[in-house]
């Protein structure tokens, strides 16, 4: 089956413009990870669901920034109001299970990114 | 197409063993080759290696990068419990970032 795949690839934005990333996780993948990685370092997580429910959103910077998995599967990362800080790729990872016993389920799977550019 | 390759996928060692980490690219307009080590939800950045043939080392821990041949590799020395995770292997490209799908290391006491 396929991979992890994001949407769009890349997004190059006006500052104070609305965007909309989005991500769809291996089938039957229960765990989804949001993580934004800045131009030569790691990625710092943003937010993480388990199914439909958002269960850690303590890595979204500002109230600008919501995310959204509303069936489970497909999630949405909503940016409000871009600014020049929040340029970077945004990645999105999913795993069968975060917190199984079984070490395999905890694997995330990462997708491309979605690289954007706020002017 | 593009890939990153990763192996071995598991690996189990005593305490005290050292391990190498295979990391094998396939890329167009490849610009870095990035190692992580995964515990629970966020990767932790470990090296970011960009010239062949320079060893990047931070401890216990030494990576270098084969551009030539197309591969990294990721060695770590006298392991620990603490060194048990999933070590993740990207290239950047410039466009996107190819994630393997790691190797997963379990150090045994």
């Amino acid at each position: 089956g396929a991979g992890v795949s994001q949407s769009p690839r890349y997004k190059v934005a006006k500052r104070g413009q609305d965007v909309a990333l989005r991500c769809d996780p291996i089938s039957g993948h229960v765990s989804l990870f949001w993580y934004q990685q800045a131009l030569g370092q790691g990625p710092e997580f943003l937010t993480y669901f388990q199914n439909e429910a958002q269960l850690d959103k303590s890595g979204l910077p500002s109230d600008r920034f919501f995310a959204e998995r509303p069936e489970g599967s497909v999630s949405t990362l909503k940016i409000q109001r871009t600014q020049q800080e929040d340029s970077a790729v945004y990645l999105c990872a999913s795993s069968l299970r975060l917190g199984s016993p079984f070490p395999t389920d905890n694997e995330q799977f990462f997708g491309p990114g979605t690289r954007l550019t706020v002017l | 197409e593009d890939k990153v390759v990763q192996s071995p996928l598991s690996l189990v060692v005593h305490e005290g063993d050292t391990v190498t980490l295979n990391c094998s690219y396939e890329v167009t307009n490849f610009r870095s080759l990035l190692w992580y080590k995964q515990e629970k939800k966020a990767p932790t950045f470990l090296f970011m290696l960009t010239s062949s043939g320079i060893e990047k080392k931070s401890g216990r821990l030494s990576s270098i990068l084969d551009k030539k041949e197309l591969f990294s590799i990721l060695n770590i020395t006298a392991t620990q419990t603490g060194d048990s995770a999933v070590y993740l292997c990207a290239t950047d490209t410039g466009n996107q970032f190819y994630f393997g799908t790691g190797t997963s290391l379990t150090v045994i006491p």
